[in-house]
């Protein structure tokens, strides 16, 4: 069965370090997405990607990046983790050209401390 | 930006019908009305989602206001395992942009 993970489900980073969240598909979806989740802030949008090689920044990027080499992946990079970036981060995909919505995966809960 | 109001939170007793509520006064004729709803510790889930006519599905239906600026989910009878945050999210080109959703507690 096609299937959206995410790696680690847990991780705990020390202030300044760069920290790598994977993201996987099976779903062959060409639609990318990468948000974040705060108590009392719902989903925010952070980078999406509608195929490889397009990335865009979302509503909350700075601190953020991500590339796109294949259909499958798209990792998330935190370039020197703050404490702010405190969060649990869900990956989504889509189809492209329809209206039927993402799949997420479980989840990234990341501690910076 | 969420583009959609929600109340912050709702109670139901189990096995009666829950209708939440979402205005969405800035619609515009493109954006698809979709709802999702989380469990605790889990990602975001489909539930329904619909553009003008009402939708049924296994899960819920969707009621569609006439001018579509907003818009009912209807849980027809509520157990447990619904109890969850429910979004109501307009779809805008490809990308969604969520709100703080309401809490749904179920009470047994």
């Amino acid at each position: 069965d096609a299937e959206i993970t995410q790696s680690p489900r847990h991780k705990i980073t020390e202030t300044g370090r760069q920290v790598t969240l994977a993201c996987h598909q099976t779903w062959n979806h060409n639609n990318m997405f990468w948000y974040r989740q705060d108590l009392g802030h719902g989903l925010r949008l952070i980078h999406y990607s509608y195929g490889v090689q397009d990335t865009n920044k979302g509503e909350v990027s700075d601190g953020y990046s991500v590339s796109r080499s294949n259909t499958e992946d798209l990792p998330l990079t935190l370039e020197s983790a703050a404490s702010s970036q405190t969060s649990v981060y869900f990956c989504a995909s889509s189809e492209s050209g329809t209206p039927y919505g993402y799949t997420f995966g479980s989840g990234t809960r990341l501690t910076v401390v | 930006d969420a583009k959609t109001t929600q109340p912050n939170s709702m109670e139901s007793n189990e096995e009666e019908p829950v209708h939440l509520p979402c205005n969405h006064s800035t619609i515009s004729g493109t954006d698809y009305i979709h709802w999702y709803r989380q469990l605790p510790s889990q990602g975001p889930e489909y539930v329904i989602h619909g553009l003008t006519s009402n939708v049924n599905n296994r899960m819920a239906s969707l009621a569609i206001a006439e001018d579509r600026k907003s818009s009912t989910l209807i849980l027809h009878r509520a157990t447990l395992r619904d109890a969850a945050v429910y979004y109501c999210i307009l779809l805008t080109g490809n990308q969604f942009y969520f709100g703080t959703g309401t809490s749904l507690t179920v009470i047994p």
